[in-house]
This record gives structure tokens, C-alpha cells and sequence, in this order.
């Protein structure tokens, strides 16, 4: 029973454009929400977040927007640059969870071409 | 000056060892947390320690143990192991109970054979 998906495997984008990765969730409880970003044998690293209260939250070239009727957010990187190429992992949590537990998608593999 | 670190990086054991992955954290925080990253790549969470007291549980097998000598550390210890623990293993850190401001170390790659 997966509480969030990451339906994209992968997404190649030119390097320029515009990079769009989506998630979905089912638990209604969850009211906040982040992205990490994951290079290749090292850990993930967190990228932006977003509060339930909120619909949208921008970080220089990283904006993430939060639909909670549909229980979608998605994340945009515009421009994308190469540098960008790496595995994006959506997570969520619900304040009553005690112990700050996340719950992971399953990533989406980016690459970014010159 | 590795904020978040553990060791090894690398495990290969055949089924039935015991085993230990070390972690330590040099940021001050006060939770620390293990997650495993399956063959499907998801990370789930196994568990969670504030201030060395044991906060989640995942409902992991009993042959998983987890060990916080005081709260810049958490190790984990694997008896018995099968071939399904085979994966990645990565431990983590927030400065306090919520999801924000999570530190994960890099990885320990555990294969079982």
C-alpha cells in the first residue's frame, strides 16, 4: 500500500527547458511535503519543501506546487542544467506521526542533456 | 567533516552471518533514523531514535536491532541474515521529531549471498 507515488520512472529533458516530475499521495493526513534530490552512491539531499497550508513554494529555479484536492505536487526546475541529472524522490508526513517518519516515493530518474 | 556517516560503505556476507552498520552524526541532533532502500527503490523507515529513547518501530523482524549509545549515535545490528535483506541501508538525522531538516548519510550497500 504505497502512500506516494512517483508514476515517471525517468524524465529526459534538454538542458534550458523546463523539468516537471509529479507525485501523488492517498493520505489525506499528510500535511507536508518535500523533495530530495539523489546523485549515485551518495545520500538523498533535501531540495525544497512545502506546508498543506500552502499551494506553492519557490526556491531560485525550483518550485514545487501542492493541489490538495487532487493530492498532487509537483516539482518544477526551470531552466534545467545538466548538474540537475540525478534521482528526485517526493516524501510525506503527517504531524501526528510521532518520530518525524517520511514516507518515500519511489523516485524519478532526471536527465538533463546538453 | 562528514555530517552524517556511516560505515561500511559496502557489506557482502553470506546468509546466516551476523552483522553491524555504524552511524554516526557530528550535527547536534536529537533523532536519528534508519531507512532501507529496496530492489523497487523505495525508502521506508525501519526506525527512529530521539535522544537515544525509541520512538518508531516499523514492524521490522526481530532480527534487526537497533543500538543508540547516546544520541550522535545509531547502530544496527542484523542476525541471522537471509537473502531479502539484501539492499541499501541509510541512516539519517532531523534536529528534532519532525520532517523537516533531515541529514542522511550516504549509504551502505549490504548484499547478502
Amino acid at each position: 500500500d504505497q502512500q506516494v507515488k512517483q508514476n515517471s520512472p525517468s524524465l529526459s529533458v534538454q538542458e534550458g527547458r523546463i523539468s516537471i516530475l509529479n507525485c501523488d499521495y492517498t493520505n489525506s493526513m499528510f500535511d507536508y511535503f518535500l523533495w530530495y534530490k539523489k546523485y549515485p552512491a551518495e545520500g538523498p539531499t533535501f531540495l525544497i519543501s512545502i506546508s498543506s497550508i500552502k499551494d506553492k513554494n519557490e526556491d531560485g529555479r525550483f518550485t514545487v506546487f501542492l493541489n490538495k484536492s487532487a493530492k498532487h505536487l509537483s516539482l518544477h526546475i526551470v531552466p534545467s542544467q545538466p548538474g540537475d541529472s540525478a534521482v528526485y524522490f517526493c516524501a510525506a508526513s503527517a504531524s501526528y506521526n510521532q518520530g518525524g517518519k517520511l514516507i518515500f516515493g519511489q523516485g524519478t530518474e532526471l536527465s538533463v542533456k546538453p | 567533516d562528514t555530517a552524517v556517516s556511516q560505515t561500511p560503505k559496502y557489506l557482502v556476507t553470506q546468509m546466516g552471518n551476523d552483522k553491524s552498520i555504524k552511524c554516526e552524526q557530528n550535527l547536534g541532533h536529537d533523532t536519528m533514523y534508519w531507512y532501507k532502500q529496496d530492489s523497487k527503490k523505495f525508502l521506508k523507515i525501519m526506525f527512529s531514535y530521539n535522544n537515544k529513547e525509541l520512538i518508531i518501530n516499523e514492524t521490522v523482524p526481530n532480527r534487526f536491532s537497533p543500538k543508540s549509545p547516546d544520541k550522535a549515535h545509531l547502530n544496527l545490528h542484523i542476525n541471522s541474515l537471509e537473502l531479502g535483506d539484501s539492499a541499501v541501508y541509510f541512516c539519517a538525522s532531523s534536529p528534532g521529531q519532525g520532517a523537516g531538516g533531515y541529514t542522511f548519510g550516504s549509504g551502505t550497500r549490504l548484499t547478502v549471498v
